[in-house]
């Protein structure tokens, strides 16, 4: 299937940094990519949708202001968490469409974040 | 009501079972379902899509769709304790393009 990568792949950091996120498709191109974060024992639960060349479409109840998203290449999406804090501590994924038009989506391997 | 509902479980089996896992989803319009299976600290690895009401089978694995009833399930023949994760099943909702909302997944844990 498709590959799709994420660095850095664990994160410590402290209260009131930024910490940024890569998510690259690595053998394919993208133009859509999704933010999911997971909490301990908890579903995914997707963030935004990252679009290619346009703004991120950010699910309710989502702080676009707080976790920024810039899609500018077809093969990277970067997601910022801007001022972290404890409690956005959790399980970050990307995930892409192996190809445009398709529902079938690879995941990136995660990046587990710590906010001391 | 959540979108998609799946018992938490554990769902315990011993080696060379059938594992039986089962997913109801609320939005009647949903046309693309999916199976992943999440190891501990891992993300979620696809094991099979679903689009048409019936069975599909690859490998070991089977799952089954009734729009009518609005469940989608997945077997697993000839369990192995590798199987032994939690089992995710996501929807895309109708008129959502590529927008996966998952339920809380299944544990499953293959006994040898």
């Amino acid at each position: 299937g498709a590959v799709v990568s994420q660095h850095p792949s664990r994160v410590i950091c402290k209260s009131g940094t930024s910490v940024k996120i890569e998510c690259r498709s690595l053998d394919f191109q993208a133009t859509t990519m999704f933010w999911y974060r997971q909490f301990p024992k908890q579903s995914l639960m997707l963030m935004a949708t990252s679009n290619e060349g346009s703004k991120a479409t950010y699910e309710q109840g989502v702080e676009k202001d707080k976790f920024l998203i810039n899609h500018a290449s077809l093969t990277l999406s970067t997601l910022t968490v801007t001022s972290a804090h404890p409690e956005d501590s959790s399980f970050y994924i990307c995930s892409a469409p192996s190809s445009v038009g398709e529902e079938t989506q690879y995941f990136g391997p995660g990046t587990r974040l710590l906010v001391l | 009501q959540k979108e998609v509902e799946q018992n938490s479980g554990p769902l315990s089996v011993p080696e060379g079972a059938i594992a039986s896992l089962n997913c109801t989803y609320s939005d009647r319009g949903s046309q693309s379902f999916f199976w992943y299976r999440q190891y501990s600290g891992k993300s979620p690895e696809l094991i099979m899509f679903i689009y048409s009401n019936g069975d599909k089978e690859d490998g070991r694995f089977t799952a089954q769709l009734n729009k009518a009833s609005q469940y989608v399930s997945l077997l697993i023949r000839d369990s192995q304790p590798s199987d032994s994760a939690t089992y995710l099943c996501a929807v895309i909702p109708g008129g959502a393009t590529n927008k996966l909302i998952f339920g809380t997944g299944t544990l499953l844990a293959v006994q040898p």
